[in-house]
């Protein structure tokens, strides 16, 4: 299996355009996970999936960040507009069987905001 | 007070000695305890979980649970440059969602 796949690997972009990150969940995870990395909050989540379905988005940061998961083996987190505070890592992660199984973290994107 | 916390660190130990990770949690109804080894530049990835009070050893790995003291923590022996990385440490809270803890970066010095 190619694990879980993250694109673009890194990004780089203006303030205020937007920008779209995207995922492939491993074949037949039913979870997925969207985190951001940051050295001063560390490990945040974003939001997560199951079953395509988004169940909690209580981590998104505000109106700006939208994510969807159209399908079991795509999902996208958009930023709209921008900002340079947006600058992060942010990780995919898949699991099965919920949240009591290991989470398998794609190679993350790196979000530079200028 | 924040839902897992780490000392940050670095925490340095000499090649050969054991290194000890702790991580304490704010949700007693918390069940499952996870570690995440992250190596600079690199995505986590799972080194150890465990689910219940006591000790849980793999390898050179021991996880130990404390659901009382919500305390869990990592013992690594016998430790290797090979180890220096960030260690995470992640809680399944009661609201069903995996929150990690800050890290706590190690360095093992040859």
């Amino acid at each position: 299996d190619a694990g879980v796949i993250q694109s673009p690997r890194h990004e780089v972009t203006e303030m205020g355009q937007e920008v779209t990150l995207r995922c492939k969940p491993i074949s037949g995870h039913d979870y997925l996970f969207w985190y951001r990395q940051t050295m001063m909050r560390g490990l945040e989540l974003l939001i997560y999936f199951n079953n395509n379905v988004p169940i909690d988005d209580s981590g998104m940061p505000e109106d700006r960040f939208s994510a969807k998961m159209p399908n079991a083996s795509f999902s996208t987190l958009k930023i709209q507009p921008s900002e340079p505070r947006d600058s992060a890592v942010y990780f995919c992660a898949s699991t099965i069987r919920g949240l009591s199984e290991k989470l398998f973290f794609g190679s993350g994107t790196q979000l530079s905001v200028l | 007070q924040k839902e897992v916390e780490q000392n940050s660190g670095p925490l340095s130990v000499p090649e050969g000695a054991i290194a000890s990770l702790n991580c304490t949690y704010s949700d007693r109804v918390s069940q499952s305890f996870f570690w995440y080894r992250q190596y600079s530049g690199k995505s986590p990835e799972l080194i150890m979980s465990i689910y219940s009070n006591g000790d849980k050893e793999d390898g050179r790995f021991t996880a130990q649970l404390n659901k009382a003291s919500q305390y869990v923590s990592l013992l690594i022996r016998d430790s290797q440059p090979s180890d220096s990385a960030t260690y995470l440490c992640a809680v399944n809270m009661r609201t069903g969602k995996l929150i990690f803890g800050q890290g706590t970066t190690l360095q093992v010095k040859p």
